[in-house]
């Protein structure tokens, strides 16, 4: 069965270093997303991306963040100065059209 | 801001019995509801949805329902199996929105032998 596969599993950084976070979504969908959960709080809605643009953004996703499908299939998330309170399980999505979105496993990122 | 919420933080149910989970919402723009199921450090699991056209919606052992009126929707497992202890997340998302979900905060279910 297809999945939505995401590396590295776990990243550890400093504060202020860049990370990047890659997603592989289903092959044959069209949309794409990016979610976080905090240690111990709900999952939240990070950005959307179809047909190559963001098609809507959460107000954590700020300047900080941006969001790229560099080839037919990897699906990244770039975080340009990590903060402390960037540290969460980041999921990515993706789904055929609206409707249900199948995650991957995440990412855990650690920020020292 | 919650506007989807799970207010039983957990729920213990023995294998064989009903579990029903419940969730609330307060935007009426919701139109699409579906239910997630998590293991801890895993992603969540699409597990079944229902459109605000339908009031229920059936897949084996699980069953949504919908209650517009009261914004309510449940989902309930029957019967319940030790693999289904996981925490059980509600999310809704609203036409028009590229299909963002807002997520519950989640009720963990424990299956007892």
């Amino acid at each position: 069965e297809p999945e939505v596969t995401q590396t590295p599993s776990h990243q550890v950084t400093q504060m202020g270093q860049e990370v990047i976070l890659r997603c592989v979504p289903i092959s044959n969908h069209l949309y794409f997303y990016w979610y976080r959960q905090i240690l111990g709080q709900k999952v939240e809605f990070l950005v959307s991306f179809y047909n190559n643009e963001i098609s809507e953004k959460s107000e954590i996703f700020d300047d900080q963040f941006s969001v790229e499908r560099p080839d037919g299939s990897n699906f990244t998330l770039k975080i340009r100065s990590t903060k402390l309170e960037d540290s969460a399980m980041y999921f990515c999505a993706s789904s055929v059209q609206f409707g249900e979105q199948f995650f991957g496993p995440g990412t855990r990122l650690t920020v020292l | 801001d919650q506007q989807v919420k799970q207010n039983s933080p957990s729920l213990s149910v023995q294998e064989g019995r009903i579990s029903i989970l419940n969730c609330d919402y307060t935007n009426s723009m919701f139109d699409y509801f579906l239910w997630y199921k998590k293991y801890p450090a895993e992603g969540p699991t699409f597990l079944i949805s229902i459109s605000s056209i339908k009031d229920k919606n059936e897949d084996g052992r699980f069953t949504v329902f919908l209650n517009k009126s009261a914004k309510h929707l449940s989902l309930h497992i029957v019967p319940s199996q030790p693999g289904d202890s996981a925490v059980y997340f509600c999310a809704a998302s609203a036409a028009g929105t590229a299909s963002k979900l807002t997520f519950g905060t989640g009720t963990r279910l424990q299956v007892t032998l």
